[in-house]
């Protein structure tokens, strides 16, 4: 069973450009949650999508963005980027389904720089 | 202000020597899971305890819950350079939906 893939898994832009991550959820999960990791902040939520429906979110500026497609795949937009915004991102998939807490299954990660 | 604060922060040790890390809160969970990640991977779940006062173990590593269900700790027996990551706990709030990190223990395992 192949895992969740991230792309790309590095990136450089300057401030005041956007971006747009891809992440590809195990097969059969419906649920995609984003994460920012700093080393100052750690991982931070930023939203989940589930069903093409954003479920949960956040508390982070509305610069940041998500959607999901019918087939689960989603993607995360930040615009007007920041120098703050430099870090990983990760996604990580779920069924989305029991009701509780489904065990998560994180991606590698896109590398983020903003100059 | 960090939901979860871990623990040390930085651990650097010597093969075969033990350890424990702490993950701690003034929350209550419904439930706190730990992962370890590894550089230029993501987060790879190892436990997740549900039940105050739970253990668990897995190999050389014992989980516990605290009975408040506010604290946790992992603990590992006889480590080894294969240990060496990042360790981050996680958990939900019990009136909330969003997993809440720690910002995690990086652990050196040294031959």
């Amino acid at each position: 069973k192949a895992g969740v893939t991230q792309t790309p898994r590095y990136l450089i832009k300057t401030r005041g450009q956007q971006v747009t991550l891809s992440c590809s959820p195990i097969s059969g999960h419906r649920s995609v949650s984003w994460y920012q990791q700093t080393p100052g902040q750690g991982l931070q939520f930023l939203f989940e999508y589930f069903s093409e429906t954003q479920r949960n979110k956040g508390n982070f500026p509305g610069r940041f963005s998500g959607r999901q497609f019918s087939n689960s795949r989603s993607e995360m937009n930040v615009s007007t980027l920041e120098l703050g915004d430099s870090a990983l991102y990760l996604c990580a998939s779920s069924r989305g389904t029991s009701g509780s807490w489904d065990t998560q299954y994180f991606g590698p990660g896109t590398r983020l720089t903003v100059l | 202000t960090q939901l979860l604060e871990q623990s040390p922060q930085f651990l650097s040790i010597q093969e075969g020597e033990n350890l424990t890390v702490y993950c701690n809160s003034s929350s209550v969970f419904s439930s706190l899971q730990w992962y370890r990640q590894e550089p230029g991977e993501g987060p790879v779940l190892l436990v997740t305890v549900v039940t105050g006062g739970e253990v668990k173990k897995l190999k050389r590593l014992t989980f516990q819950f605290g009975d408040a269900r506010k604290d946790s700790s992992l603990h590992i027996t006889a480590a080894q350079p294969g240990d060496t990551g990042l360790y981050l706990c996680a958990g939900v709030e019990n009136s909330g939906y969003a997993l809440n990190f720690g910002k995690g223990t990086s652990l050196l395992v040294t031959p």
